[in-house]
């Protein structure tokens, strides 16, 4: 089927190794945040999300971290595997309250053999 | 975590027709949304629908482009009226359980 992340960024990476994918977020009183993995034909699935009052957050895998001086969030999968390949989103909450989340642009991630 | 069902998975339409999507959570929530994500970008928010009130809709959709049911606590519904190519895209619902939200499968929809 029709991939969602036709015109997205990608990131290549060797099966293996660990991934780092990048995402600038919007509004500095943004106060949640989630990494989401959408793979191709399928909805978005939640992976890890991470709180304004923390700076490092570690799943099974994956690690996210949160920067606020530079409004910078990363997440970072540990030994890539073929299933990891997807498009990955990030999304913020800047409206406390209303529970609407502003997602960013993707990334979509190629897991070489 | 609430599993959410959507119903079609895809359809082809002609332009000036109307179709509903149905969306179905198996737990009951209080606010559900509707976003677009055409191909090869991100997800764009339509509407916030909560139930036993009128859907709130983000800037530059409007309800009678899109029109929303919210009946109950576990379904919603969105309509695209008078179809056009540009309404070719992909349509998700998503459950909300406090910060997190939890998304069904998309709709994927071709207007000819």
């Amino acid at each position: 089927g029709e991939s969602v992340g036709l015109h997205l960024p990608t990131l290549s990476v060797q099966e293996g190794d660990n991934s780092i994918i990048n995402c600038a977020y919007s509004n500095s009183a943004s106060d949640y945040f989630i990494w989401y993995k959408q793979e191709s034909g399928k909805g978005p699935q939640f992976i890890i999300d991470i709180r304004s009052n923390m700076d490092k957050r570690q799943g099974q895998r994956v690690t996210v971290l949160l920067n606020k001086t530079v409004k910078h969030l990363s997440l970072q999968i540990a030994a890539t595997q073929p299933g990891d390949s997807a498009v990955y989103f990030c999304a913020e909450i800047n409206d406390s309250g209303t529970y609407k989340y502003i997602f960013g642009t993707g990334t979509r991630l190629k897991v070489l053999a | 975590s609430a599993v959410i069902s959507q119903k079609p998975s895809r359809d082809i339409c002609q332009r000036g027709t109307s179709l509903t999507i149905q969306c179905q959570v198996d737990s009951q929530v209080t606010m559900m949304f509707w976003y677009r994500q055409q191909p090869g970008q991100s997800l764009t928010l339509i509407a916030t629908a909560n139930q036993g009130s009128e859907a709130t809709y983000e800037s530059g959709f409007v309800i009678d482009k899109f029109p929303i049911s919210r009946p109950n606590l576990t379904f919603s519904t969105l309509t695209v009226s008078n179809m056009s190519p540009e309404d070719s895209s992909i349509y998700l619902c998503s459950a909300s359980e406090g910060d997190e939200q939890y998304f069904g499968p998309g709709t994927r929809l071709t207007v000819t």
